[in-house]
Protein backbone atom coordinates (compact mmCIF):
# COMPACT_ATOMS: atom_id res chain seq x y z
CA UNK A 1 0.00 0.00 0.00
CA UNK A 2 1.01 3.29 -0.43
CA UNK A 3 2.38 5.51 2.24
CA UNK A 4 1.04 8.78 1.04
CA UNK A 5 -2.26 10.38 1.02
CA UNK A 6 -2.70 12.98 -1.43
CA UNK A 7 -5.86 14.94 -3.01
CA UNK A 8 -7.86 13.49 -5.96
CA UNK A 9 -7.67 16.58 -8.35
CA UNK A 10 -7.00 19.84 -8.39
CA UNK A 11 -7.45 22.95 -10.57
CA UNK A 12 -4.81 25.43 -11.08
CA UNK A 13 -5.36 28.50 -13.51
CA UNK A 14 -2.07 28.87 -15.60
CA UNK A 15 0.38 31.96 -14.72
CA UNK A 16 -0.25 31.09 -11.20
CA UNK A 17 1.31 28.80 -8.48
CA UNK A 18 0.58 24.98 -8.29
CA UNK A 19 0.38 23.64 -4.61
CA UNK A 20 0.45 19.88 -4.36
CA UNK A 21 0.61 18.55 -0.60
CA UNK A 22 1.01 15.45 0.32
CA UNK A 23 0.17 13.29 3.87
CA UNK A 24 3.20 11.49 4.70
CA UNK A 25 2.55 10.54 8.31
CA UNK A 26 4.15 7.17 8.87
CA UNK A 27 7.54 8.56 7.16
CA UNK A 28 10.32 7.31 9.05
CA UNK A 29 13.82 8.85 9.18
CA UNK A 30 15.71 7.00 6.44
CA UNK A 31 12.74 7.83 3.83
CA UNK A 32 13.18 10.36 1.48
CA UNK A 33 9.90 12.08 -0.66
CA UNK A 34 10.13 11.50 -3.87
CA UNK A 35 7.70 13.56 -6.43
CA UNK A 36 6.89 12.51 -9.99
CA UNK A 37 4.47 12.66 -12.76
CA UNK A 38 2.37 11.16 -15.95
CA UNK A 39 1.27 12.98 -18.13
CA UNK A 40 -1.79 11.11 -20.28
CA UNK A 41 -0.07 7.60 -20.72
CA UNK A 42 3.19 8.75 -21.08
CA UNK A 43 6.44 6.88 -18.64
CA UNK A 44 6.09 8.92 -15.07
CA UNK A 45 8.96 11.55 -15.16
CA UNK A 46 10.80 12.47 -12.10
CA UNK A 47 10.41 15.78 -10.48
CA UNK A 48 12.31 16.62 -7.68
CA UNK A 49 12.92 14.60 -3.67
CA UNK A 50 14.78 15.69 -0.89
CA UNK A 51 14.66 14.19 3.06
CA UNK A 52 14.18 16.86 5.45
CA UNK A 53 15.29 19.97 3.62
CA UNK A 54 13.18 22.09 1.53
CA UNK A 55 14.68 21.82 -2.57
CA UNK A 56 14.60 23.42 -5.43
CA UNK A 57 15.39 22.88 -9.05
CA UNK A 58 14.46 24.42 -12.30
CA UNK A 59 10.89 22.65 -12.06
CA UNK A 60 9.40 22.92 -8.64
CA UNK A 61 10.07 23.41 -4.90
CA UNK A 62 9.62 20.93 -2.44
CA UNK A 63 8.29 22.31 0.82
CA UNK A 64 8.96 20.10 4.07
CA UNK A 65 7.65 20.34 7.35
CA UNK A 66 9.81 20.00 10.14
CA UNK A 67 8.11 16.65 11.43
CA UNK A 68 8.44 15.04 8.28
CA UNK A 69 4.84 14.27 7.93
CA UNK A 70 3.69 16.27 4.91
CA UNK A 71 5.23 17.57 1.93
CA UNK A 72 3.91 20.30 -0.90
CA UNK A 73 5.66 20.50 -4.26
CA UNK A 74 5.26 23.96 -5.65
CA UNK A 75 4.74 24.51 -9.28
CA UNK A 76 5.55 28.61 -9.32
CA UNK A 77 3.79 29.22 -12.52
CA UNK A 78 1.64 26.67 -13.91
CA UNK A 79 1.29 26.08 -17.57
CA UNK A 80 -0.82 24.20 -19.54
CA UNK A 81 1.70 21.59 -20.04
CA UNK A 82 1.65 21.04 -16.40
CA UNK A 83 -1.44 19.62 -16.18
CA UNK A 84 -0.80 15.76 -15.17
CA UNK A 85 -1.03 13.49 -12.74
CA UNK A 86 1.61 14.12 -9.80
CA UNK A 87 2.48 10.94 -7.69
CA UNK A 88 4.18 11.86 -4.16
CA UNK A 89 6.13 8.68 -2.81
CA UNK A 90 7.88 7.99 0.30
CA UNK A 91 10.78 5.50 -0.89
CA UNK A 92 14.00 4.28 1.36
CA UNK A 93 15.16 1.71 -0.92
CA UNK A 94 14.14 0.98 -4.38
CA UNK A 95 10.52 0.02 -3.20
CA UNK A 96 9.07 2.62 -5.19
CA UNK A 97 5.26 2.04 -4.92
CA UNK A 98 2.58 4.92 -6.54
CA UNK A 99 -0.45 5.82 -4.94
CA UNK A 100 -3.49 6.95 -6.58
CA UNK A 101 -1.66 10.57 -7.35
CA UNK A 102 -3.14 13.78 -8.20
CA UNK A 103 -4.75 14.98 -11.34
CA UNK A 104 -3.81 18.60 -11.82
CA UNK A 105 -5.79 20.84 -14.17
CA UNK A 106 -3.86 23.83 -15.00
CA UNK A 107 -6.98 26.08 -16.40
CA UNK A 108 -6.06 29.17 -19.17
CA UNK B 1 21.20 11.18 -23.81
CA UNK B 2 19.78 9.63 -20.89
CA UNK B 3 16.99 6.82 -21.79
CA UNK B 4 15.42 3.80 -21.02
CA UNK B 5 13.91 2.22 -24.13
CA UNK B 6 11.16 -0.28 -24.45
CA UNK B 7 10.01 -2.49 -27.23
CA UNK B 8 7.57 -2.74 -28.83
CA UNK B 9 5.68 0.61 -28.17
CA UNK B 10 2.11 -1.39 -28.98
CA UNK B 11 1.69 -5.16 -29.32
CA UNK B 12 -1.56 -7.21 -29.68
CA UNK B 13 -1.10 -10.92 -29.52
CA UNK B 14 -3.33 -14.15 -29.09
CA UNK B 15 -3.87 -15.96 -26.05
CA UNK B 16 -0.79 -18.17 -24.83
CA UNK B 17 1.40 -17.18 -27.34
CA UNK B 18 4.87 -16.23 -25.42
CA UNK B 19 5.70 -13.15 -26.00
CA UNK B 20 9.03 -10.64 -24.64
CA UNK B 21 8.68 -7.07 -23.95
CA UNK B 22 12.55 -5.47 -23.98
CA UNK B 23 13.46 -2.77 -21.59
CA UNK B 24 17.35 -1.20 -22.00
CA UNK B 25 19.09 1.95 -20.02
CA UNK B 26 22.07 3.43 -21.33
CA UNK B 27 23.04 4.88 -18.16
CA UNK B 28 25.02 2.22 -16.19
CA UNK B 29 22.26 1.73 -13.45
CA UNK B 30 21.81 -1.14 -10.97
CA UNK B 31 18.25 -1.27 -10.13
CA UNK B 32 15.39 -1.69 -12.99
CA UNK B 33 11.84 -2.84 -12.68
CA UNK B 34 8.52 -3.41 -14.34
CA UNK B 35 5.49 -2.06 -13.51
CA UNK B 36 2.26 -2.02 -15.09
CA UNK B 37 -0.65 0.69 -15.20
CA UNK B 38 -4.79 -0.56 -15.20
CA UNK B 39 -7.37 2.36 -15.24
CA UNK B 40 -8.62 2.98 -11.05
CA UNK B 41 -5.68 0.26 -10.36
CA UNK B 42 -2.39 3.09 -10.67
CA UNK B 43 0.89 1.64 -11.62
CA UNK B 44 1.76 -1.43 -9.79
CA UNK B 45 5.33 -2.70 -9.10
CA UNK B 46 5.86 -6.72 -11.04
CA UNK B 47 9.43 -7.45 -10.55
CA UNK B 48 12.84 -5.75 -9.83
CA UNK B 49 16.32 -6.25 -10.31
CA UNK B 50 19.01 -4.78 -8.28
CA UNK B 51 21.85 -5.96 -10.08
CA UNK B 52 22.60 -8.44 -12.86
CA UNK B 53 21.53 -12.01 -12.05
CA UNK B 54 19.51 -10.44 -8.83
CA UNK B 55 15.65 -10.19 -9.29
CA UNK B 56 12.71 -10.18 -7.08
CA UNK B 57 9.26 -10.33 -7.11
CA UNK B 58 7.02 -7.04 -7.00
CA UNK B 59 3.12 -6.85 -6.12
CA UNK B 60 1.74 -8.63 -9.07
CA UNK B 61 4.44 -11.37 -10.39
CA UNK B 62 1.74 -13.71 -11.43
CA UNK B 63 2.02 -14.76 -15.20
CA UNK B 64 5.36 -13.17 -15.33
CA UNK B 65 9.20 -13.53 -15.70
CA UNK B 66 12.43 -11.25 -16.05
CA UNK B 67 15.78 -11.60 -16.52
CA UNK B 68 18.94 -9.74 -15.82
CA UNK B 69 21.96 -11.17 -17.51
CA UNK B 70 23.33 -7.83 -18.66
CA UNK B 71 23.00 -4.77 -16.67
CA UNK B 72 21.59 -2.79 -19.26
CA UNK B 73 18.67 -5.08 -20.11
CA UNK B 74 15.84 -6.25 -18.62
CA UNK B 75 13.22 -7.74 -20.54
CA UNK B 76 9.72 -8.95 -19.23
CA UNK B 77 7.93 -12.16 -20.60
CA UNK B 78 5.04 -13.89 -20.94
CA UNK B 79 5.27 -17.05 -21.66
CA UNK B 80 1.38 -17.53 -21.92
CA UNK B 81 -0.27 -13.96 -21.89
CA UNK B 82 -3.94 -14.07 -21.00
CA UNK B 83 -6.68 -11.06 -21.55
CA UNK B 84 -5.98 -9.91 -17.84
CA UNK B 85 -2.45 -9.24 -18.67
CA UNK B 86 -3.85 -6.20 -21.02
CA UNK B 87 -2.31 -3.35 -19.78
CA UNK B 88 -0.17 -0.83 -20.30
CA UNK B 89 3.78 -1.73 -19.05
CA UNK B 90 6.27 0.38 -17.91
CA UNK B 91 10.35 -0.13 -17.25
CA UNK B 92 12.40 2.06 -14.80
CA UNK B 93 15.86 2.51 -13.93
CA UNK B 94 17.83 4.08 -11.11
CA UNK B 95 21.14 4.19 -9.21
CA UNK B 96 21.11 1.71 -6.38
CA UNK B 97 21.32 4.04 -3.50
CA UNK B 98 18.75 6.19 -2.35
CA UNK B 99 20.20 10.08 -2.07
CA UNK B 100 21.09 12.43 -4.43
CA UNK B 101 20.81 11.30 -8.48
CA UNK B 102 18.64 8.45 -7.90
CA UNK B 103 15.62 9.51 -9.37
CA UNK B 104 14.18 6.72 -11.39
CA UNK B 105 14.05 7.14 -15.20
CA UNK B 106 10.94 5.63 -16.81
CA UNK B 107 10.50 4.24 -20.59
CA UNK B 108 7.83 5.32 -23.02
CA UNK B 109 5.65 2.47 -22.06
CA UNK B 110 4.22 -0.52 -24.06
CA UNK B 111 0.47 -0.76 -24.11
CA UNK B 112 -0.41 -4.33 -24.83
CA UNK B 113 -3.57 -6.17 -25.43
CA UNK B 114 -4.47 -9.64 -25.11
CA UNK B 115 -6.84 -10.87 -27.31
Amino acid sequence: DAKTTQPTSMDCAEGRAANLPCNHSTISGNEYVYWYRQIHSQGPQYIIHGLKNNETNEMASLIITEDRKSSTLILPHATLRDTAVYYCIVREANDMRFGAGTRLTVKP
Amino acid sequence: EAQVTQNPRYLITVTGKKLTVTCSQNMNHEYMSWYRQDPGLGLRQIYYSMNVEVTDKGDVPEGYKVSRKEKRNFPLILESPSPNQTSLYFCASSLHRVGKNTEAFFGQGTRLTVV
